[in-house]
């Protein structure tokens, strides 16, 4: 059964870049129709998409992020990553990874969460 | 972007209780609607994709429909492990784009 598991730094400062990597286990991340993609809920708010992509073609990124976000696939590790570079206490919030099967269908693996907490 | 707003919220219900959660986007999707549950502290999981169709192991008391830009998810016969919060989300167009929440509590 595929299973994702998110891991980052947890506490971080302004301006500094975040790091999340999603280990995909139980299935190949170069499996065809799947796209991988991220999520972000800052503390007792609601679901905001940061950015999906497929394994071997472009990322798409919500605007939002005004241009700061980069997500990336390694096939070797069967893991895929998102980095947002200057970072502010707004980013401030739990990151999920999750699977869609079709571009628009919905996100239906997702990992447990991690909590990143951006302090000035 | 896409704005979505859901009604009501809270949603105060009792055990049994027939509940409808209703979805509108700002502009028409067609189809392209999926709602999830969400839980306190744990990731959200998702019960109906493209509108109507019902996510594997998920229970049937739960259904959707709707298209264009009206929405409604539908839990016949509220259990004690309902009681979460469920959001909507287009994937019609980028940015996807999610509800507000829909929090149903216990009346």
């Amino acid at each position: 059964q595929l299973q994702l598991q998110e891991s980052g730094p947890g506490l971080m400062k302004a301006s500094e870049t975040l790091s999340l990597t999603c280990t995909v286990s139980g299935g190949s991340i170069s499996s065809s129709s799947y796209y991988w993609g991220w999520i972000r809920q800052p503390p007792g708010k609601g679901l905001e998409w940061i950015g999906s992509m497929y394994y071997r073609g472009s990322a798409y990124y919500n605007p939002s992020l005004t241009s700061r976000g980069t997500i990336f696939v390694d096939t070797s590790k069967n893991q895929f990553s998102l980095k947002v570079s200057s970072v502010t206490a707004a980013d401030t919030a739990v990151y999920y990874c999750a699977r869609h099967m079709n571009w628009n269908d919905g996100f239906d693996i997702w990992g447990q969460g991690t909590m990143v907490t951006v302090s000035s | 972007d896409i704005q979505m707003t859901q009604s009501p919220s809270p949603l105060s219900a009792s055990v049994g209780d027939r509940v409808t959660i209703t979805c509108r986007p700002s502009q028409s999707i067609s189809s392209y609607l999926n709602w999830f549950q969400q839980k306190p502290g744990k990731a959200p999981k998702l019960l109906i994709y493209a509108a109507s169709n019902l996510q594997s192991g998920v229970p049937s008391r739960f259904s959707g429909s709707g298209s264009g830009t009206d929405f409604t998810l539908t839990i016949s016969s509220l259990q004690p492990e309902d009681f979460a919060t469920y959001y909507c989300q287009q994937s019609y167009s980028t940015p996807f784009t999610f509800g507000p929440g829909t929090t149903v509590d216990i009346k």
